[in-house]
């Protein structure tokens, strides 16, 4: 099956730091990507929406300056946690949507998922 | 607006025996509705969808419209079956995902 990475897998900061988080599909071209935040024992909530060469798409409650996606090639987006803080800390989740490949249109493959601790 | 709802935290059951998770959504439109599972320690991962109409693992689920619901089965339930369940319906035509609070299942021998 299709493979999405995540790296770092745990990364620790300083409060006020910036954080960024790669998510790369490693043998597909995936023209969507989507972006997870999930907090312990609870369910993955949706922070944005990510098409190659636009702009992301956010849902509501969720601070465009300070969570940039940036998704400038079809197997690469990033998010970066601008100037970090504590209640910012959470486990980061990403998942490429695979496009046109045949069999599996609209199936989305997950990251291993970031965690991310803002100390 | 779009919701699902997975009344569950928590099922335990033993080996052998079978095992219901409950789902219902609330949507507007067509449905499109997965099952997605995180085992222990891995990522989460597609179970099945209510399109392909297919049996994973033993588990199967069935679309009900007239009670919007899309509960998975398994009719016995195995110690491998332990894990993290979430219900997800498709929100928009880039495949969003809505997803339930998610289900853990324990399988005790």
């Amino acid at each position: 099956g299709a493979v999405v990475s995540q790296h770092p897998s745990r990364v620790i900061c300083k409060s006020g730091t910036s954080v960024k988080i790669e998510c790369r599909s490693l043998d597909f071209q995936a023209t969507t990507m989507f972006w997870y935040r999930q907090f312990p024992k609870q369910s993955l909530m949706l922070m944005a929406t990510s098409n190659e060469g636009s702009k992301a798409t956010y849902e509501q409650g969720v601070e465009k300056d300070k969570f940039l996606i940036n998704h400038a090639s079809l197997t690469l987006s990033t998010l970066t946690v601008t100037s970090a803080h504590p209640e910012d800390s959470s486990f980061y989740i990403c998942s490429a949507r695979v496009g046109h490949r045949q069999g599996t249109y609209n199936e989305q493959f997950f990251g291993p998922g970031t965690r991310l601790t803002v100390l | 607006a779009q919701r699902v709802t997975q009344p569950e935290k928590l099922l335990s059951v033993f080996k052998g025996a079978p095992v219901e998770l409950k789902c219902n959504y609330s949507y507007s439109g067509s449905p499109e509705l997965f099952w997605y599972v995180q085992y222990s320690r891995q990522r989460l991962q597609l179970l099945l969808r209510h399109i392909s109409r297919e049996s994973i693992k033993g588990f199967t689920a069935d679309l009900n419209k007239g009670e919007t619901s899309f509960h998975l089965k398994k009719p016995f339930a195995q110690e491998e079956d332990s894990a993290m369940y979430y219900c997800a319906l498709r929100a928009d035509s880039w495949g969003k995902l809505q997803f339930g609070a998610g289900t853990q299942v324990v399988v005790t021998p």
